[in-house]
């Protein structure tokens, strides 16, 4: 399966700051996808990155609160932008690599609290 | 669009018993189905998945699967409990899959599951 490298794995923030968090794969993936899970809660998809294109975002997420960056077929970063303790979760980068049958493979994610 | 429900956010079940944990989903298409663990701290590890092939779908660490179109449910069983699959298990959904065209996951809210010794 993919090895993804995701960055930082948790972090304490400011509110109103921004983090960027990054998602970096060793293997050339089409989609890249962002999802965050919420304390005791499931995942929920933010976005779908694609590179050469602009992202594209589940209802409820909005280009100007999660930009994100899809530079080359291996990275992608997601920013968390004016955060607010609302935005405490844990945020997670996943691919799925054509042809492995690997399914989808996860990072280990980013711990974010906004105090 | 996509949708899925777990009965039971959680299931307690002794050492050695059965294990069965419920998924059943909503699918405007043909669906690809699986199953991830999540241990405390941990990130998320697939446990099997359905594909459309074979229905009856065998995973790691003993668990398995089975996909019942007329059911819309994909049941996540194992025949003996241990210690170690105390976790919370995700059931999750997609429309599209592979060949550089996949969607991304529809989760459920995921079963803890408990393993009484």
């Amino acid at each position: 399966s993919a090895v993804i490298s995701q960055k930082p794995s948790r972090d304490i923030c400011q509110r109103g700051t921004s983090l960027t968090i990054q998602c970096q794969v060793d293997s050339q993936v089409t989609m890249m996808f962002w999802y965050r899970q919420q304390p005791g809660q499931s995942l929920t998809l933010i976005a779908t990155a694609n590179q050469g294109s602009e992202a594209t975002y589940e209802s409820g997420f909005v280009i100007d609160k999660f930009p994100i960056s899809r530079p080359n077929l291996t990275f992608s970063t997601l920013t968390v932008s004016n955060m607010s303790p609302e935005d405490s979760s844990i945020y997670l980068c996943s691919v799925e690599v054509p042809g492995t049958g690997y399914g989808y493979t996860f990072g280990s994610g980013t711990r974010l609290t906004v105090v | 669009a996509q949708s899925v429900t777990q009965l039971g956010s959680h299931v307690s079940v002794s050492e050695g018993a059965l294990v069965l944990l419920r998924c059943n989903y909503s699918s405007s298409v043909p669906p690809y189905l699986f199953w991830y663990v999540q241990y405390p701290n941990q990130g998320l590890q697939l446990l099997l998945k359905y594909t459309s092939a074979a229905t009856l779908v065998k995973g790691i660490n003993g668990f398995e699967a089975e996909f019942k179109k007329s059911e819309t449910s994909f049941h996540l069983t194992k025949p003996s409990a241990h210690m170690s699959d105390a976790a919370e298990y995700f059931c999750a959904v997609s429309a599209a899959y592979s060949g550089g065209g996949a969607d991304g996951l529809t989760f459920g809210k995921g079963t803890h599951l408990i393993i009484q010794p």
